[in-house]
């Protein structure tokens, strides 16, 4: 099966930084997706990451912020800018498309640390 | 109201029992349904997809599915404590990203 992975698995950042999570997944797929989950908290969709063309954002997140990159079908960055304490979450990508179906499998995430 | 709803437990069953996972969703147009397995510090893992009423079995997890009630839920027989985790109950609503409910915790004692 195809394997996701992701850069850094954690980091530990000071406030006003800024972080890029690297996502690749080891074959070609339709669908990339960046999600967060806070600390006890579900997993929240950020945006979805368009292949060529700019990020579709959802309620709540802005490009300025979380900028997204994605170009090609393996590979996508997210961008978590002037970081706050409140931005301290595990950043999930995901692919879809691994095996012909919806069905989406996720890296093993980024545990971020803002102080 | 939430988009997809689950209790949060923690449900507890002794090994061996059956454990009974439930979700519901709001939206009807909602096409496809996932059930992940997250244990803590991991990330969210598939455990079954289910697109059609009824019921799908894949060895000791059956996933069911009820549109007209907009529910889905999830039975694991012969539970292990090695499936003591939070089960995430995922939505697609036809725009391809998922939206997940908050999430049941299961603890299977042994």
């Amino acid at each position: 099966s195809a394997v996701i992975s992701q850069k850094p698995s954690r980091d530990i950042c000071q406030r006003g930084t800024s972080l890029t999570i690297q996502c690749q997944v080891d074959s070609q797929v339709t669908m990339m997706f960046w999600y967060r989950q806070q600390p006890g908290q579900s997993l929240t969709l950020i945006a979805t990451a368009n292949q060529g063309s700019e990020a579709t954002y959802e309620s709540g997140f802005v490009i300025d912020k979380f900028p997204i990159s994605r170009p090609n079908l393996t590979f996508s960055t997210l961008t978590v800018s002037n970081m706050s304490p409140e931005d301290s979450s595990i950043y999930l990508c995901s692919a879809q498309g691994l095996d012909g179906s919806e069905t989406q499998y996720f890296g093993p995430g980024t545990r971020l640390l803002v102080l | 109201q939430k988009e997809v709803e689950q209790n949060s437990g923690p449900l507890s069953v002794p090994e061996g029992a059956i454990a009974s996972l439930n979700c519901t969703y709001s939206d009807r147009v909602s096409q496809s349904f996932f059930w992940y397995r997250q244990y803590s510090g991991k990330s969210p893992e598939l455990i079954m997809s289910i697109y059609s009423n009824g019921d799908k079995e894949d060895g000791r997890f059956t996933a069911q599915l009820n549109k007209a009630s907009q529910y889905v839920s999830l039975l694991i027989r012969d539970s292990q404590p090695s499936d003591s985790a939070t089960y995430l109950c995922a939505v697609d609503t036809g725009r391809r990203a998922l939206t997940f409910g908050s999430g049941t915790r299961l603890q299977v004692q042994p």
